[in-house]
């Protein structure tokens, strides 16, 4: 069975530009969660989705958005991209997402660097 | 879990000995407990799980320990290996699929 997968790998973007970045979760997969990870702030929970629709949300800006497609498929986007934005974006995902002990798989992130 | 900032917090043993690596979380009320290992250029990884009403569990190579009186984890890797240098983080599920991590620990094994 094939992993977490996300795309692109690496991303070059200039300050106020806006980017979307994509995952698609293992196939039997329902539930996408997305974490930002930085050195100063570490892995921070940024949203999850189940059924096309954001379940949880993490303490962002507005300017971080997702959405999820009937195929569990999920994009997130970041827009008028500042300098602070320059991280590892990991997507996660699971089979529900309601019970607490089921494994959340992570894919290899996208790295996005903001100049 | 806090974050411990820019300075990961490292942990250096020699192959064959036994690692230990700590973590305190924040959360008295978490129910469930996760150590992730993360190598370089990946995502992180399972590793093992730990449920609130548990102290111990074991995995192969791996034994997490729990004491909620001080809110401390502790992941303990058996006969350490090269290829189990990697930052470890803990995370804890309180809701769903939203992870609080900790802030990591890098663990360097020396051949």
């Amino acid at each position: 069975k094939a992993g977490v997968t996300q795309t692109p790998r690496y991303l070059i973007k200039t300050r106020g530009q806006q980017v979307t970045l994509s995952c698609s979760p293992i196939s039997g997969h329902r539930s996408v969660s997305w974490y930002q990870q930085t050195p100063g702030q570490g892995l921070q929970f940024l949203f999850e989705y189940f059924s096309e629709t954001q379940r949880n949300k993490g303490n962002f800006p507005g300017r971080f958005s997702g959405r999820q497609f009937s195929n569990s498929r999920s994009e997130m986007n970041v827009s008028t991209l500042e300098l602070g934005d320059s991280a590892l974006y990991l997507c996660a995902s699971s089979f529900t997402g309601t019970r607490l002990d089921e494994t959340q798989y992570f894919g290899p992130g996208t790295r996005l660097l903001v100049l | 879990g806090e974050s411990v900032g820019l300075h990961l917090p490292t942990l250096s043993v020699q192959e064959g000995d036994n690692s230990i690596i700590n973590c305190a979380y924040s959360n008295s009320a978490s129910d469930y407990f996760i150590w992730y290992k993360q190598e370089s250029g990946k995502g992180p990884q399972f590793i093992i799980d730990i449920r609130s009403n548990m102290d111990k569990r074991q995995g192969q190579r791996v034994t997490v320990l729990l004491n909620k009186t001080v809110k401390h984890l502790s992941l303990q890797i058996a006969a350490t290996q090269p290829g189990d240098s990697a930052v470890y983080f803990c995370a804890e599920n309180n809701a769903g699929n939203m992870l609080t991590f900790g802030g990591g620990t890098r663990l360097m094994v020396k051949p």
